[in-house]
């Protein structure tokens, strides 16, 4: 079975633009997550999407979005980008009972 | 105070040696336990999950869970350089998956 799969992987954008993040879960997972991962700050929750519907929401501004398509797969979307967004943006899907989740390789954003 | 708290180390320890990383939490609800190694640059890959307390063991590596003490650790046995990485533990409520920050650990060959 194919993991979690991540795109871009690597991503370089400016102060003000936006970015879209895509993330592919692992087949016949309904819930993803998002989390943005730090040196300093370590991960942190930003949102979980279950059946097209965020379920949960953590404590980011509104510049952070997301969405979830009928196939499971899901976007995040980042606009007005800041420098501090540089970081690494994970995508984890997890199954039916939800004991565990399943991350991909992530989306290195860096912000200049 | 976070929901799952986790020495951030660094920890340095010799090849062969047994390692033990420990996380402590404070929400009664959580049922299930994780660990995953994260290796630079990379995103974490699960390493076990235990459901409740008590132990469960996977080759070299076994993870327990007191729940009476609110207590989660992970050891290694004949630990080896290609364990080098940051381990995070993780604990869910069936709803919400909250995180450690993270030990790094380095093995010396």
């Amino acid at each position: 079975k194919a993991g979690v799969t991540q795109t871009p992987r690597y991503l370089i954008k400016t102060r003000g633009q936006q970015v879209t993040l895509s993330c592919s879960p692992i087949s016949g997972h309904r819930s993803v997550s998002w989390y943005q991962q730090t040196p300093g700050q370590g991960l942190q929750f930003l949102f979980e999407y279950f059946s097209e519907t965020q379920r949960n929401k953590g404590n980011f501004p509104g510049r952070f979005s997301g969405r979830q398509f009928s196939n499971s797969r899901s976007e995040m979307n980042v606009s007005t980008l800041e420098l501090g967004d540089s970081a690494l943006y994970l995508c984890a899907s997890s199954g039916g009972l939800q004991e565990t989740q399943y991350f991909g390789p992530g989306t290195r954003l860096l912000v200049l | 105070q976070k929901e799952v708290e986790q020495d951030p180390g660094p920890l340095s320890v010799p090849e062969g040696a047994i390692v033990s990383l420990n996380c402590t939490y404070s929400n009664s609800a959580f049922q299930y336990f994780m660990w995953y190694r994260q290796y630079s640059r990379k995103g974490p890959e699960l390493l076990m999950y235990t459901y409740s307390s008590g132990n469960k063991e996977d080759g070299r590596f076994t993870a327990q869970v007191d729940k009476s003490s609110k207590y989660i650790s992970l050891f290694i046995r004949d630990s080896q350089p290609s364990d080098s990485a940051t381990y995070l533990c993780a604990a869910n409520t069936g709803n919400q998956f909250y995180f450690g920050t993270g030990t790094s650990l380095t093995v010396i060959p």
